[in-house]
Parts: structure tokens; C-alpha cells; sequence
């Protein structure tokens, strides 16, 4: 079946610091890969997507990109800021009609000023 | 009001009451989905509707009762829910149809569901 694996947290950075959030999957088919972000209070929002392999994504400074050679869609930035503090969940959804996300058990990251 | 909205935000209940969750979306979206996230945990996905129909039930324990009116609302249904079950239930919305795996869930605040 598909799982998703994300490195553990939590995460804590200095501001302008850099940012790897490592995340491999399993998955039949080719699955489209997403990257969710959970501020504290709120529901998931979805922070960027790519569906297919060597596609990259990204959105408010981040990047993922799409490696099908090593099952990995590790979330990057080059420079945090303290409102980057949040949950970050790595999730896949198999392209095969099935709408079912499957997600990663979260990374926490906090962001020191 | 735009978006995925849930209601209550928060809900503490004892294990005979009967209580439901409401989600409403305003997306224009065919599919809804309820997720219940558990601490260190993965997201839980329990069940999905799509066009009205459900069309996943994860298992899920039957103290736990959907249901879809139409395409812009979904409940949850408790009674006599256990301790265990107190988590954070998130409903979700998408395209659905023909969308396949690529179609984007747009997730809702959450309810904080707390069973004394």
C-alpha cells in the first residue's frame, strides 16, 4: 500500500536560517505529491503540489521537487522567517481515480528570532 | 463566507450524548471527506462523498455516522463516543468526479472534539 515517511521533529531553526523537510514515499502508479501546512488553531492548507516526476513546486518561498529515481519530495527553503512556525505534513494521493490522501505523521518547526 | 468552514470550533462531550459536527463548503466542490487527527499520529482519513454518494468508509466504528445531504454539506454524527476518540476533526473538500489523483483537498479549521 502507499505510505508516506517525513523526518521527525520537531524542527527548530534560527530566522533566515535554511530549511529541509525531508519526506520519501511508496506508492503504486505514479502518485501527485503535496505539501500541507498547519498553523497553530487552524486546519491544513495546501503550501504547493506536483504531479508528475521532476516537477517542482512551490509557493511563499518554498520548493519541493519530484524525484521518482529516489521517492523523495523534500520541502526546502533558503531563508525561515518566525511565521513559518507551523506543522508541515507530506501527503500523496495515487493518480488511479482513487481521491484517497495519504499523509506523513508531520514535522513540527518553530522558528527562533 | 468562502472556503471550508466547520462548526463548532470546539465541542466537549460526555460518552451518552449525541452530538454532530457540521461542515459546509462553498467551492463549488463535488467531494467532502472527514479526516480525524490524533496526536503523533497520521492524519485519519474516515470516510469520503462523492456526488452525494459515500464512497469510502475507513473502518471507521459505527458510534461515528456520516452523512451528505448535498455536495456543500457534510456531518458527523456521535454518540456514545469513548475517550479515545477526542481529536481534532477536520472535513475536506475537492473537485472529485473524474479528477483523480491530483485533485486538491481544501481543508477546513477543524473541530477540537473532547469525550469525558
Amino acid at each position: 500500500g502507499n505510505s508516506v515517511t517525513q523526518m521527525e521533529g520537531p524542527v527548530t531553526l534560527s530566522e533566515e536560517a535554511f530549511l529541509t523537510i525531508n519526506c520519501t514515499y511508496t506508492a503504486t502508479g505514479y502518485p501527485s505529491l503535496f505539501w500541507y501546512v498547519q498553523y497553530p488553531g487552524e486546519g491544513l492548507q495546501l503550501l504547493l503540489k506536483a504531479t508528475k516526476a521532476d516537477d517542482k513546486g512551490s509557493n511563499k518561498g518554498f520548493e519541493a521537487t519530484y524525484r521518482k529515481e529516489t521517492t523523495s519530495f523534500h520541502l526546502e527553503k533558503g531563508s525561515v522567517q518566525v511565521s513559518d512556525s507551523a506543522v508541515y505534513f507530506c501527503a500523496l494521493s495515487d493518480t488511479i481515480g482513487n481521491e484517497k490522501l495519504t499523509f506523513g505523521t508531520g514535522t513540527r518547526l518553530t522558528i527562533i528570532p | 463566507e468562502t472556503g471550508v468552514t466547520q462548526t463548532p470550533r470546539h465541542l466537549v462531550m460526555g460518552m451518552t450524548n449525541k452530538k454532530s459536527l457540521k461542515c459546509e463548503q462553498h467551492l463549488g466542490h463535488n467531494a467532502m471527506y472527514w479526516y480525524k487527527q490524533s496526536a503523533k499520529k497520521p492524519l485519519e482519513l474516515m470516510f469520503v462523498y462523492n456526488f452525494k454518494e459515500q464512497t469510502e468508509n475507513n473502518s471507521v466504528p459505527s458510534r461515528f455516522s456520516p452523512e451528505c445531504p448535498n455536495s456543500s454539506h457534510l456531518f458527523l454524527h456521535l454518540h456514545t463516543l469513548q475517550p479515545e476518540d477526542s481529536a481534532l476533526y477536520l472535513c475536506a473538500s475537492s473537485q472529485g468526479g473524474l479528477a483523480g489523483g491530483s485533485d486538491t483537498q481544501y481543508f477546513g479549521p477543524g473541530t477540537r472534539l473532547t469525550v469525558l
